[in-house]
């Protein structure tokens, strides 16, 4: 089945903790981004990647480290996690081209006290 | 710089009416895609719709459609005949040609009442 992994769903952690959230696709999509979603904001991408050891940043990409050793990973690193961090995140797939729907993964919600 | 704007924060619809739920957009791109996702109260994000820039027809998938008025820059989604279980949260994005990121708007809640 063609999806998006996401771990873990939930996470409760403490400030400073560092923490990283895995995504793994299994689609061969040469595109991934991560998103964070807060209320009255929609979803706001934090970084993206368009291929293998290329990663760039997104629209809120502070406190946040991305990596992309192989196609298929895209593990998302908060080095020292503070409380504006709380949020909900997404990883996200999807071939190159305007016309291509992306895949979701499941959400992880994250609170940091 | 792409933009998407949602101004309806919440809807209620009756069972079995129709509800249109607004989306507008900014972009200098000639083309771009746009996207119509749904995310119930579990989470998940689903995709439901997707309309090309240069697409002549509006796009349409069972019970959604999508009101696209490029002149206007808007890209509406129309469900019809509502269901209890089309009550979520309801996103609109953009992807421009070379951009490949995906804009979304803030949401519209809808809520659909029996």
């Amino acid at each position: 089945e063609a999806q998006v992994t996401q771990n873990p769903r939930y996470l409760i952690t403490v400030t400073g903790k560092k923490l990283t959230v895995t995504c793994s696709q299994n689609m061969n999509h040469e595109y991934m981004s991560w998103y964070r979603q807060d209320p009255g904001l929609g979803l706001r991408q934090i970084y993206y990647s368009m291929n293998v050891e290329v990663t760039d940043k997104g629209d809120v990409p502070e406190g946040y480290k991305v990596s992309r050793k192989e196609k298929r990973n895209f593990p998302l690193i908060l080095e020292s996690p503070s409380p504006n961090q709380t949020s909900l995140y997404f990883c996200a797939s999807s071939p190159s081209g305007r016309n291509t729907e992306a895949f979701f993964g499941q959400g992880t919600r994250l609170t940091v006290v | 710089a792409q933009k998407i704007t949602q101004t309806q924060p919440g809807m209620f619809v009756q069972e079995k009416e129709a509800v249109t739920l607004d989306c507008t957009y900014d972009t200098s791109d000639p083309s771009y895609g746009l996207f119509w996702y749904k995310q119930p109260s579990s989470g998940e994000m689903i995709f439901l719709i997707y309309q090309g820039s240069y697409d002549q027809q509006n796009a349409t998938e069972g019970r959604y459609s999508l009101n696209f008025q490029k002149a206007r820059k808007s890209a509406n989604l129309v469900i019809s005949a509502s269901q209890l279980g089309d009550s979520a949260m309801y996103f609109c994005a953009m992807r421009e040609e070379y951009g490949n990121k995906l804009v979304f708007g803030a949401g519209t809640i809808l809520r659909v009442k029996s």
